[in-house]
């Protein structure tokens, strides 16, 4: 069974800091990583999609990677704002169904 | 474009009541679904449908239902509310899945409690 894991829970830095999101999954066999962005009492927002047969996607000041042999996808975040603080989530389509990390609560301090 | 829109927002209910939340999407989407989201967990999906009068179930279904009578609509009925439904739910569209480049659309959510 497909599982997603996101470490860490939380993340607090300053702004300005360059930083980087992990997420990693247990089944090498996904069609496509997707990023999304949570803002309290809200819905969810795409970020990136990368499919399996690529390596990564960017867009703007994020940038994400994907190795399917280790198991792993980061979401590089340049240059961070305190706009950019939100609940990061990552998900893998695993059998044409999402299979959902539990996300990681990032704070940007001014 | 409205996008995908929930109601109600927020919900309170007693134990055994029902009560239907609402999803409509103007985005001609095919693909429709349902989520729960609980604290410390990952999203995970309900019921799904593929286009007008077809649904599937996903990993946590009981003690839900849904129906698709037209392509906009997709309302997630629970029949009997039980304390362990108490979540955050989100419905989501996309043209064709979640699969290849296929990105979903996501409503604002219904907080729902039951006492």
């Amino acid at each position: 069974k497909q599982e997603v894991t996101q470490i860490p829970a939380a993340l607090s830095v300053p702004e300005g800091e360059n930083l980087v999101l992990n997420c990693s999954f247990t089944d090498s066999a996904i069609y496509n990583l997707q990023w999304f962005r949570q803002d309290p009492g809200k819905g969810l927002t795409s970020l990136l999609l990368i499919q399996s047969s690529q390596r990564e996607q960017t867009s703007g000041r994020l940038n994400a990677s994907l190795d399917k042999s280790s198991g792993r996808s980061t979401l590089y975040i340049a240059a961070s704002q305190p706009g950019d603080s939100a609940t990061y989530l990552c998900a893998v389509d695993s059998n044409y169904q999402l299979i959902w990390g539990a996300g990681t609560k990032l704070i940007i301090k001014p | 474009n409205a996008g995908v829109t929930q109601t109600p927002k927020f919900q309170v209910l007693k134990t055994g009541q029902s009560m239907t939340l609402q999803c409509a999407q103007d985005m001609n989407h095919e693909y429709m679904s349902w989520y729960r989201q609980d604290p410390g967990m990952g999203l995970r999906l309900i019921h799904y449908s593929v286009g007008a009068g077809i649904t599937d179930q996903g990993e946590v279904p009981n003690g839900y239902n849904v129906s698709r009578s037209t392509t906009e609509d997709f309302p997630l009925r629970l029949l009997s509310a039980a304390p362990s439904q108490t979540s955050v739910y989100f419905c989501a569209s996309s043209y064709g899945g979640v699969s290849g480049a296929n990105v979903l659309t996501f409503g604002a959510g219904s907080r729902l409690t039951v006492l």
